[in-house]
């Protein structure tokens, strides 16, 4: 299957600062990037569409201005958490592909 | 509104037994129905997964069964193992940017 590779696994930040995890598609070039959040124990939460070239389409209640999304490349979407607080420490995941082949997440704590 | 109903929310099986995880769906739009296996800390991987117009699918020890008329569609282990014990979701998808997971299911294979 496709792989799916994230940049960091996890990642500790204070709150108010910015940090910015990478979704990259290694053997294969993905127009179209998902972005989930999952808390513990839940299932996963689409944020985000990112298309190649185009702005992302966010689901009902995700904020735009907090969740910047930019998909520069056929291989590669970035998701920035902005202005981070402790209520966005969660686990963030990337797929890419209409099989949804996952990136391995990227925990993120904010402190 | 839970798109796909996955149960039960939690399986306890012993090895070398059978372990059954089911999901409905209402919309018949659905085209493509995967199961991801996912371990803690980890993104989810694709285990298998089934179009509307066959009833059965058998990838080593998975299968899944569709039942088109019902709804309904379940994913079976056979002979379970302890490294089976991980969380499953189901899913649903129209197209890639409509894409509906299940709840999941927590599956501990007792040796």
């Amino acid at each position: 299957g496709a792989v799916v590779s994230q940049h960091p696994s996890w990642v500790i930040c204070k709150s108010g600062t910015s940090v910015k995890i990478e979704c990259r598609s290694l053997d294969f070039q993905a127009t179209t990037m998902f972005w989930y959040r999952q808390f513990p124990k839940q299932s996963l939460m689409l944020m985000a569409t990112s298309n190649e070239g185009s702005k992302a389409t966010y689901e009902q209640g995700v904020e735009k201005d907090k969740f910047l999304i930019n998909h520069a490349s056929l291989t590669l979407s970035t998701l920035t958490v902005t202005s981070a607080h402790p209520e966005d420490s969660s686990f963030y995941i990337c797929s890419a592909t209409r099989e949804q082949y996952f990136g391995p997440g990227t925990r993120l704590t904010v402190t | 509104q839970q798109q796909v109903k996955q149960s039960p929310q939690s399986l306890i099986v012993q090895k070398g037994g059978i372990s059954i995880i089911n999901c409905a769906y209402e919309n018949t739009a659905f085209d493509y129905f995967p199961w991801y296996q996912q371990f803690p800390g980890k993104g989810p991987a694709l285990l298998i997964a089934i179009r509307p117009d066959v009833s059965e699918k058998k990838e080593g020890r998975f299968t899944i069964s569709f039942n088109k008329s019902a709804k309904q569609f379940s994913l079976h282990i056979m002979d379970s193992q302890p490294g089976d014990s991980a969380t499953y979701f189901c899913a649903a998808s129209i197209r890639p940017n409509q894409f509906y997971f299940g709840t999941g299911t927590s599956l501990t294979v007792i040796p």
